[in-house]
């Protein structure tokens, strides 16, 4: 089956600089890459994704890219900003034989720590 | 908005204890799912549902079983408490029909349960 590796773990970095997290994954048929973000006390949100048919995304301070080739994605946040600290998940899914969707696998998370 | 809520945010149970946690959701999504959340771990599938009364298991169901007898409700049930099964329990729904953001999942906020 489908297997997310995410890292870092911890990400600290100083207020206004840019945070990068990587995520690869096993299975070349995985079509959807959702990232979320999960703020302390909170259920995860989500808050970009993207689709095996492009390769960058952007909105606004974030953007997520998608190498195909490479099986790995990856979520940028440029300009950070202390409300940015948080724990953020990514996921793919499986389209599976048939056209069926299949669930999310998630990586284990990042905590991003955003220093003023 | 899409509002997905759970019953508890905090439960305390012993072990051997029948425990339910319910979920409920607001926008007639046909998918729900149960998670439970450890910290190095990541967000593991428990139980799934596609549709009323319908139920699938995923990468981690022993232990718990599920119910599905209306649309927007969804509960997780664990028949007899163990304290392996300490966590953070999140719920989320999807819309589950083949349109652009139907595979998004939103998150109600979680439940913290303790087996003592």
């Amino acid at each position: 089956g489908e297997n997310v590796e995410q890292h870092p773990s911890t990400l600290s970095v100083q207020e206004g600089d840019s945070a990068v997290i990587k995520c690869t994954y096993s299975d070349s048929a995985s079509n959807y890459f959702p990232w979320y973000k999960q703020e302390l006390g909170k259920g995860p949100q989500l808050i970009i994704d993207i689709r095996s048919n492009v390769g960058e995304k952007k909105d606004q301070r974030i953007a997520v890219t998608l190498n195909k080739t490479a099986k790995h994605f990856s979520l940028h946040i440029t300009e950070t900003q202390p409300e940015d600290s948080a724990v953020y998940f990514c996921a793919a899914r499986l389209r599976k034989h048939g056209g069926s969707q299949g669930n999310l696998i998630f990586g284990k998370g990042t905590k991003l720590s955003v220093k003023p | 908005d899409v509002k997905v809520t759970q019953s508890s945010r905090y439960l305390v149970k012993r072990t051997g204890e029948k425990v339910f946690l319910e979920c409920v959701q607001d926008m007639d999504h046909e998918n729900m799912f149960w998670y439970r959340q450890d910290p190095g771990l990541g967000l593991r599938l428990i139980y799934f549902s596609y549709d009323v009364k319908m139920k699938e298991k995923g990468d981690i169901p022993e232990g718990y079983s599920v119910s599905r007898e209306k649309k927007e409700r969804f509960s997780l049930i664990l028949e007899s408490a163990s304290t392996n099964q300490t966590s953070m329990y999140l719920c989320a729904s999807s819309l589950g029909l083949a349109v652009v953001r139907a595979d998004t999942q939103y998150f109600g906020p979680g439940t913290r349960l303790t087996v003592l």
